[in-house]
């Protein structure tokens, strides 16, 4: 059965720093992966998604993150990270493209001054 | 990028009550939803995933019977919690994706109930 790990359930970052927040997934075939970032009051939004190809993704608001076949990991980066960062980031895994998303657990993600 | 919208934001209802959700794509239109429940500082659990002018298709364990969802057009899907008890309290999120949007799920902000 297709399942997702976020080891971290709460991450604290300062300002300025670099960010990498981490997701396993256990699935029988390369997957469709996926992170989200949930704020108060606002829907899911979707920050990067990857499908083949390149395995290093770019995503909105200067998140990138890196497909690893071997790890089976898919792990979320940001090189500086904003206070407007402070979130919850989940990651899932979906068998096809518009598939049913399989979540995991979330992180979430506090910005200190 | 598309908008999906949920009404109420929040609702309070009584023991023993049904309570109706809505969901609605504004700007586009949405042959699949989704409904995903979340409890607190957990993650999102799929419910149930509607198909416009189709019977929705219910995740294991999840009473169909009690989470009555409707998906009468490409634009609005409603879940309905019947005879809700304190338990059904949670957060209540929707989807919706089309061939158009390349099937990628569109949330909607959420709605919470609280059972009392």
């Amino acid at each position: 059965a297709q399942s997702v790990t976020q080891p971290d359930i709460h991450i604290t970052v300062s300002e300025g720093a670099s960010l990498e927040l981490r997701c396993n997934y256990s699935y029988g075939a390369t997957p469709y992966l996926f992170w989200y970032v949930q704020s108060p009051g606002q829907g899911l939004q979707l920050l990067l998604k990857y499908f083949s190809g390149d395995t290093l993704v770019q995503g909105i608001k200067g998140f990138e993150a890196e497909f690893k076949r071997s790890q089976s990991s898919f792990n979320l980066r940001k090189p500086s990270v904003h206070w407007s960062d402070a979130a919850e980031y989940f990651c899932a895994v979906a068998p096809n493209q518009g598939g049913k998303l399989i979540f995991g657990q979330g992180t979430e993600l506090s910005v200190k001054p | 990028g598309a908008v999906v919208s949920q009404h109420p934001s929040w609702v309070i209802c009584k023991s023993g009550t049904s309570v109706k959700i809505e969901c609605r794509s504004l700007d586009f239109q949405a042959t699949t939803m989704f409904w995903y429940r979340q409890f607190p500082k957990q993650s999102l659990m799929l419910m149930a995933t509607s198909n416009e002018g189709s019977k929705a298709t219910y995740e294991q364990g999840v009473e169909k019977d009690k989470f009555l969802i409707n998906h009468a057009s490409l634009t609005l899907s409603t879940l309905t919690v019947t005879s809700a008890h304190p338990e059904d309290s949670s957060f209540y999120i929707c989807s919706a994706s089309s061939a158009t949007s390349s099937y990628e799920q569109y949330f909607g902000p959420g709605t919470r109930l609280t059972v009392t």
